[in-house]
């Protein structure tokens, strides 16, 4: 199972938006409502910021955001704050036999 | 909810660890559970999940035959037997509990990870 593709890089000043990509196949992003954001700082464990494509778990700032069109997902951060520069994986459920499949990771940094 | 990983080291290629992950704060068999990979300085990448009964298991292809996932509902605990150890195989390792029982919905809650040096 490939992983997804992602940009290695994303950027944008204070109070800017940022919108990251994750491009899968029918398999994968596609073929199931199960799109992941993660989170994560350096030296830190992931943090689960959209599940099920767009829905936010408790205590995630409405600032993020989570769409999907086709094979492509995308996470979009409106209001940065530089707290949220982090690493930023996308994952998907890819069938019975992959439970997860995560993209290359993008690295956000707030200018 | 905590998750808390151990049995991590240094390990010669060809060699065996037994990871463990003890949890608390949830009702640990209600969930399916997994380990999520990171080699240093790369991405994630997930490596295994069971459902919440045990019954079901699956891995990514680069480990099956090497390594094998388990978990004790009595005690909270999950676990991640790896054999035949290779350097590939170096990454601090994720225990996670996922959204649901029985199929990938997405990890809520994650561990602080625990390293894992294949080297001779």
């Amino acid at each position: 199972q490939s992983a997804l593709t992602q940009p290695p890089s994303a950027s944008g000043s204070p109070g800017q938006s940022v919108t990251i990509s994750c491009t899968g196949t029918s398999s994968d992003v596609g073929g199931y409502p199960y799109v992941s954001w993660y989170q994560q700082h350096p030296g830190k464990a992931p943090k689960l910021m959209i599940y099920e494509v767009s829905k936010r778990p408790s205590g995630v700032p409405d600032r993020f955001s989570g769409f999907k069109f086709g094979n492509t997902a995308s996470l979009t951060v409106s209001g940065l704050q530089a707290e949220d520069e982090a690493d930023y994986y996308c994952s998907s459920y890819a069938g019975s036999n992959t439970w997860a499949v995560f993209g290359g990771g993008t690295k956000l940094t707030v200018l | 909810v905590q998750l808390v990983e151990s049995g991590g080291g240094l390990v010669q290629p060809g060699g065996s660890l037994r990871l463990s992950c003890a949890v608390s704060g949830f009702t640990f068999s209600t969930f399916a559970m997994g380990w999520v990979r990171q080699a240093p300085g790369k991405g994630l990448e997930w490596v295994s999940a069971i459902s919440g009964t045990g019954s079901s298991t699956y891995y990514t292809e680069s480990v099956k035959g090497r390594f094998t996932i388990s978990r004790d509902n009595s005690k909270n605990t999950l676990y991640l037997q790896m054999n035949s150890l290779r350097a590939e195989d170096t990454a601090v390792y994720y225990c996670a509990k996922d959204r649901s029982a029985v199929s990938g919905k997405g990890f809520d809650y994650w561990g602080q990870g625990t390293l894992v040096i294949v080297s001779s």
